[in-house]
């Protein structure tokens, strides 16, 4: 099981648009719709922001949408504000209850 | 709403066991569909998931650290535990606990804050 691959850092201004791109293989993201995403800020717990490829939880803004081609999942913040600087992960489902998370990224609103 | 969290000691040595307990908290550790885990974060690094326990008692683990990991759970103090056997300064991290939500869901929903566990001699 190797680590899930995301650009390490990305960047925008408020009002843009980015996309965070995690790329697995053919025996996690791109055997599943189980991709979820995950928003850290500094010193604080993981949260969910996205599952199963492209569902939002209650409580989770419309800004934050999900999609999957192939073995590439991918995040996209739209409408980008200042609270929205963190570091996001996303995570795949491996089979056989397993799981494997990417390196995260980490977003900078300018 | 459901709150994990965690606790146990914040320093190990090496060679020894790491051991946390999670409590659980606005919810029965024994509710159908839900699984029980933990999930570590190496210092300025990724996430990592070390492995579950579900509401049947059955027991999933990375294949990468499952020969020094268990996860145990006590229904009757709602709590699960981590135990990490012969540990190394590359097990140094937060360690969260988390839950896996219900049946067919594949995804962690509640996190617990995280504790610092570092180990040195």
């Amino acid at each position: 099981q190797s680590a899930l691959t995301q650009p390490a850092s990305v960047s925008g201004s408020p009002g843009q648009s980015i996309t965070i791109s995690c790329t697995g293989t053919s025996s996690d993201v791109g055997n599943y719709n189980l991709v979820s995403w995950y928003q850290q800020h500094p010193g604080k717990a993981p949260t969910l922001m996205i599952y199963e490829v492209n569902k939002r939880p209650s409580g989770v803004s419309n800004r934050f949408s999900g999609s999957k081609s192939g073995n590439t999942a991918s995040l996209t913040i739209s409408g980008l504000q200042a609270e929205d600087e963190a570091d996001y992960y996303c995570c795949a489902y491996a089979a056989s209850d397993t799981y494997v998370f990417g390196g995260g990224t980490k977003l900078t609103v300018l | 709403q459901v709150q994990l969290q965690e606790s146990g000691p914040t320093l190990v040595k090496p060679s020894q066991t790491l051991s946390l307990t999670c409590t659980v908290s606005g919810g029965s550790i024994s509710s159908s569909g839900y699984c029980w885990s933990w999930i570590r974060q190496l210092p300025g690094k990724g996430l990592e998931w070390i492995g579950y326990i579900c509401y049947s008692g059955s027991t999933y683990y990375n294949p990468s650290l499952k020969s020094r990991v268990t996860i145990s759970v006590d229904t009757s103090r709602n709590q699960f535990s981590l135990k990490l056997s012969s540990v190394t300064a590359a097990d140094t991290a937060v360690y969260y606990c988390a839950r896996r939500d219900g049946y067919n869901s594949y995804y962690f929903d509640f996190w617990g804050q995280g504790t610092l566990v570092t180990v040195s001699s």
